[in-house]
């Protein structure tokens, strides 16, 4: 079955700490994982994008990491800011016949002054 | 401005009052999808369209229908709501690329979201 996996459920840092959030996957074939960022009442706003070839893409502050033999995903944001609150969604997209995506549940971070 | 637009935003309504959210995108994209998203869980699809007149069910079809008469439009349609349906839906479209392994399938461009409350 296809699963995406999201790690942690939660997270509080201080302003300017950094962070390292993580995605798991059991999606196959694989085609591309994306990280969406969605604000509190808000929609999801994609961050980075990276394909089976791809180990790391950077966005400003933020940093996806691409296992794919492992089959993890991992966001790193560099020195956090108060705007970084707000929830962290892995998406992962396969090909087989028609365009199919999966979710992950998403991680909750709060940054804190 | 490049966006996906839903409507009405906030819903209250009753049990069995049928009642349609519409969703436009104005980016000329063929694919089209709607998603509910409950607390806990991840956004789960409920219907999708590869392009205009071509739709298929997501993972939570049940009691809920769309259609894609123009590509700008895909309206969801609840014929009649019931509380477990009580959720935030999200419509999103994307521009179709080749598919297949190791390609840049398109970026999902999401709506606003509508806060959908069935008592």
């Amino acid at each position: 079955k296809n699963q995406v996996e999201q790690s942690p459920q939660s997270l509080i840092i201080l302003e300017g700490k950094n962070c390292t959030l993580q995605c798991n996957y059991t999606v196959s074939p694989f085609s591309n994982l994306r990280w969406y960022k969605q604000d509190t009442g808000r929609g999801p706003v994609s961050l980075t994008i990276m394909t089976f070839s791809e180990n790391t893409k950077s966005n400003g502050r933020y940093t996806a990491t691409l296992d794919a033999d492992t089959k993890q995903s991992s966001l790193h944001i560099t020195a956090s800011q108060l705007s970084d609150s707000a929830s962290y969604i892995c998406v992962v997209s396969w090909n087989t016949g028609g365009f199919k995506t999966i979710f992950g549940a998403g991680t909750r971070l709060f940054v804190k002054a | 401005e490049a966006q996906v637009t839903q409507n009405p935003r906030y819903l209250i309504t009753v049990t069995g009052k049928k009642l349609t959210v519409t969703c436009s995108q104005n980016m000329n994209h063929e694919y089209m999808s709607w998603y509910r998203q409950d607390p806990g869980l991840g956004l789960r699809q409920i219907y999708y369209s590869m392009n205009v007149e071509v739709t298929d069910k997501g993972d939570v079809p049940e009691g809920y229908k769309v259609s894609r008469k123009e590509k700008r439009n895909f309206p969801l349609i609840l014929e009649s709501p019931s509380p477990n349906q009580t959720s935030l839906y999200f419509c999103a479209s994307s521009l179709m690329l080749a598919g297949g392994p190791n390609e840049d399938t398109g970026e999902l461009f999401f709506g606003e979201g509508s806060r959908l409350t069935v008592l």
